[in-house]
């Protein structure tokens, strides 16, 4: 069975750091990985989606690398801002049973 | 467009009553899934649907969880009867595609305190 973890869980950095969000997977058929985000109190907002037969991902100041083998991914946030303060979401697609799993997510918090 | 709409936002009922939430995808989805949200657990996938038809219910917990989707744009997850650990947020989300593995938009979700 699928199970997906999030290091660390939570994280305070002052603005303007670049930093990552880590997710590792303990089974690596997957057809995809996304990275959502999570607002208190909102849904989950797809941030990136990478398939199983790409490196990485980029939108703006995201960039998501997939590593299927190893069962990792990492989500790197360049410059961060007040507004990145969310909780970050990591969800394999696992083709063995079809389903997604997501993590437990790392709550970020960027400090003004 | 309005992005997926969930109803009612918040839920407040008594153990053994009736619980039925509601959903309404993005016009021209295929897909419409069911999610449930807690702190232990996290986010689980309970059911989801292609073109109406239930294709996995295998995380539904338990008989008394039932889900309906009966025309492309409505759907109900239901609860009878509810239990206080049945307290969540559940989600509602739709996805495009001809493939399930595609970008799912998510809606505000249904916070159910059940006493």
């Amino acid at each position: 069975k699928q199970e997906v973890t999030q290091i660390p869980a939570a994280l305070s950095v002052p603005e303007g750091e670049n930093l990552v969000l880590n997710c590792s997977f303990t089974d690596s058929a997957i057809y995809n990985l996304q990275w959502f985000r999570q607002d208190p109190g909102k849904g989950l907002t797809s941030l990136l989606l990478i398939q199983s037969s790409q490196r990485e991902q980029t939108s703006g100041r995201l960039n998501a690398s997939l590593d299927k083998s190893s069962g990792r991914s990492t989500l790197y946030i360049a410059a961060s801002q007040p507004g990145d303060s969310a909780t970050y979401l990591c969800a394999p697609w696992g083709n063995r049973d079809d389903k997604i799993i997501f993590g437990k997510g790392t709550r970020l918090h960027i400090l003004p | 467009d309005a992005g997926v709409i969930q109803s009612p936002r918040h839920e407040v009922t008594e153990m053994g009553q009736e619980v039925t939430l509601r959903c309404k995808p993005i016009s021209g989805h295929d897909y419409l899934f069911w999610y449930r949200q807690t702190m232990m657990r996290g986010l689980e996938l309970l059911i989801y649907f292609n073109n109406n038809v239930p294709i996995d219910d295998s995380g539904m917990p338990e008989d008394r969880f039932s889900a309906k989707m009966p025309n492309a744009s409505f759907s109900t997850l239901k609860i009878q009867p509810s239990e206080p650990r049945d307290s969540a947020v559940y989600f509602c989300a739709s996805s495009l595609g001809t493939t399930i593995q595609e970008t799912q938009y998510f809606g505000p979700g249904t916070r159910l305190l059940v006493l």
